[in-house]
């Protein structure tokens, strides 16, 4: 069964530092997709960085990279440079492969982080 | 860029009463969902839609729950007999081809409060 565990629940970092959130995931499935959302107070949720089971290389998005080792089942997000506006909650997930049988995405708890002045 | 779109931002609702949460998806997308998020905690599956049918649902998806796509744009929940523990913010989302490499793009939620 797919299964994302984030085990920070609360980061803090200070403006203009890089900052790592972590994410491990359970899957049997060799193909799989992994995404990061961001969820600021005003509570949408905003598209962040993809990375597929498959892709040789890390992912990255501007300030965003995601450090994916795949034998370690891990997909850390991190965010170079931190900002103010990046305060928010950051949410790992997965989607596997049609042999899984789901076409669902699952999401871990979240990381709330908070950049600091 | 286009977006999904939910209607209301927040709903106020009693208890007992039925209610229709409306979101219109991204227009070229396939596979269309709905999850909720409890208190800004766990953001929980509740059913995926596909070709006019429901691929998967989750076990919070019971009797109470049902999903249209009424027309070729509208995607609806309805909740029947809503209980205080409904009150949570209900997420639609879309993804284009339904694969692995396909993100989910969110409406902006509606908030539903049961009183």
């Amino acid at each position: 069964a797919q299964k994302i565990t984030q085990t920070q629940p609360g980061m803090f970092v200070q403006e203009k530092e890089a900052v790592t959130l972590d994410c491990t995931y359970d899957t049997s499935d060799p193909s799989y997709g992994l995404f990061w959302y961001k969820q600021p107070s005003s509570g949408e949720m905003i598209f962040l960085i993809y990375q597929g089971s498959y892709d040789q290389q890390n992912a990255t998005e501007g300030r965003y990279s995601l450090n994916f080792q795949k034998a370690r089942k891990s997909a850390n997000l991190v965010i170079s440079a931190s900002q103010l506006g990046d305060s928010a909650m950051y949410f790992c997930a997965m989607r596997e492969g049609d042999t899984s049988g789901t076409y669902k995405y699952i999401f871990g708890t979240g990381t709330r982080l908070k950049v600091l002045a | 860029e286009p977006e999904v779109t939910q209607t209301p931002s927040h709903q106020v609702t009693q208890m007992g009463q039925e209610v229709i949460l409306r979101c219109v998806p991204i227009s070229n997308h396939l596979y269309f969902y709905w999850y909720r998020q409890i208190l800004g905690q766990k953001v929980e599956f509740l059913v995926s839609f596909y070709n006019n049918e429901i691929s998967e649902k989750s076990e919070i998806f019971d009797d109470q729950f049902s999903v249209e796509r009424p027309d070729g744009s509208n995607f609806t929940l309805k909740i029947r007999s809503t209980k205080l523990e409904d009150s949570a913010m209900y997420f639609c989302a879309s993804s284009d081809q339904g694969g692995v490499g396909s993100p989910l793009h969110f409406g902006n939620g509606t908030r539903l409060t049961v009183t």
